[in-house]
């Protein structure tokens, strides 16, 4: 039973564009929701997260946006640039349990 | 941020053989570890979830026998592949939480690519 979708396996942006990654969920009682980079043969890299509390968290370029009511959150690149090309991983967590995504691959294009 | 090393990066073993896999949280404690394994072009699958000073909690269809799971300090867990053959050639990734902190961040290790001749 997969509780976190990522429903786009892959995205394409022009440099200097806004990248859009969704992730849709489950439960409704995840307490926080995260996003990961990961580089081939790298462990995924933490970027940004948001407690179900809050419906925006903004970090430099990247801001992720909660939608309670529709379970669904994205994470907004921009300006993206390319080296902002890997695959993103959201996450929800609950205690000491984590429900990740099957990734988007996001390819920005020079 | 929050660091967390595995070792070995790269490992090449022949079939039969085990192999052992750490993973260390560098500038904090971490009570609790999760291991995970992620197959070409697919998510990280959670293998299990180390608890400090306890015995590991495997997720379903995970052999606790073949892959063994210690984790004897506050900064160190370990992975120990038994009797490797080449279907357990993966890409085998280690996380940690911090114990004081509560915002729900998890942090990698950079994983281990495990090849099985």
């Amino acid at each position: 039973d997969q509780q976190v979708k990522q429903n786009s396996p892959s995205l394409s942006v022009q440099e200097g564009r806004i990248s859009i990654l969704n992730c849709d969920y489950t439960n409704s009682m995840f307490d926080y929701f995260l996003w990961y980079k990961k580089y081939p043969a790298e462990g995924p890299t933490f970027l940004i997260s948001i407690s179900s509390i809050k419906d925006k968290n903004e970090d430099g370029r990247f801001t992720v946006f909660l939608n309670k009511s529709a379970k669904h959150l994205s994470l907004h690149i921009v300006p993206s640039q390319p080296g902002d090309s890997a695959v993103y991983f959201c996450a929800a967590n609950t205690g000491n349990q984590f429900y990740f995504g099957t990734g988007t691959s996001l390819t920005v294009i020079p | 941020g929050a660091v967390v090393s595995q070792h070995p990066s790269w490992v090449i073993c022949k079939s039969g053989t085990s192999v052992k896999i750490e993973c260390r949280s560098l500038d904090f404690q971490a009570t609790t570890m999760f291991w995970y394994r992620q197959f070409p072009k697919q998510s990280l699958m959670l293998m299990a979830t180390s608890n400090e000073g306890s015995k590991a909690t495997y997720e379903q269809g995970v052999e606790k026998d073949k892959f063994l799971i210690n984790h004897a300090s506050l900064t160190l867990s370990t992975l120990t592949v038994t009797s490797a053959h080449p279907e357990d050639s993966s890409f085998y990734i280690c996380s940690a939480r911090e114990a004081r902190r509560n915002t729900g961040e998890l942090f990698f290790g950079e994983g281990s690519r495990l090849t099985v001749l």
